[in-house]
């Protein structure tokens, strides 16, 4: 079935590094990905999204291409900051042929110290 | 807009006690979940919906009720709690399923 895998965490980081953090999906076809954010005692937030092959998503600095040729969705910013502390999750919405349902990678959670 | 507004944000229930966490949206979003998200792990879903009356078991809908009588609300109904279900609950909603909007949470301990 449709599956997310992400790198596992938790990642720290000095303020003003560069920041990768790995997401590989399964699924058939070309799903939408997507990646959220949960900063500490809040709900999930919608980062940043894609729809379709190459594509590039991109919010607050941060950045996430499609690629198809690797089933690949690694979100990247170049110049982390405190306030980007928090858990990132990366998910998939498989290609709707009838209604179907987000699926959730486990979340990478990310410290960035000063 | 509210956006997804759940309550109560934190509960402490006995083991065998009922009791039934609110959820209500305000953008006239036709999808409607609920997951629960334990420490270290992922989200799981419990339920959803597709539409006022019609809703579908998740992932993890042992020990979980809900129903949907309007758009706008989407109760979960514990019943008999246990301490598995000590959890953080979240509620969300979706338009065709284009990225969701989450409310901010519900922790429950089952003591």
């Amino acid at each position: 079935g449709d599956s997310v895998t992400q790198m596992e965490g938790p990642v720290t980081l000095s303020e003003e590094a560069f920041l990768t953090i790995n997401c590989t999906y399964t699924a058939t076809g070309y799903p939408s990905l997507f990646w959220y954010v949960q900063y500490p005692g809040e709900g999930l937030q919608l980062l940043l999204k894609a729809t379709k092959a190459d594509d590039k998503g991109s919010n607050k600095g941060f950045e996430a291409t499609y690629r198809k040729e690797t089933t690949s969705f690694h979100l990247e910013k170049g110049s982390v900051q405190v306030s980007d502390s928090a858990v990132y999750f990366c998910a998939l919405l498989p290609m709707k042929t009838s209604y179907d349902k987000v699926i959730f990678g486990p979340g990478t959670s990310l410290s960035v110290i000063p | 807009n509210a956006g997804v507004t759940q309550t109560p944000k934190f509960r402490i229930l006995k083991i065998g006690q009922s009791m039934t966490l609110q959820c209500t949206q305000d953008m006239n979003h036709n999808y409607m979940y609920w997951y629960r998200q334990d420490p270290g792990m992922g989200l799981k879903l419990i339920y959803y919906s597709v539409g006022a009356g019609i809703t579908d078991k998740g992932e993890v809908p042992n020990g979980y009720n809900v129903s949907r009588s309007t758009t706008e609300d989407f109760p979960l109904r514990l019943e008999l709690a246990a301490p598995s279900q000590t959890s953080v609950y979240f509620c969300a909603s979706s338009l065709d399923t284009d990225g969701y909007t989450f409310g901010s949470g519900t922790r429950l301990t089952v003591v």
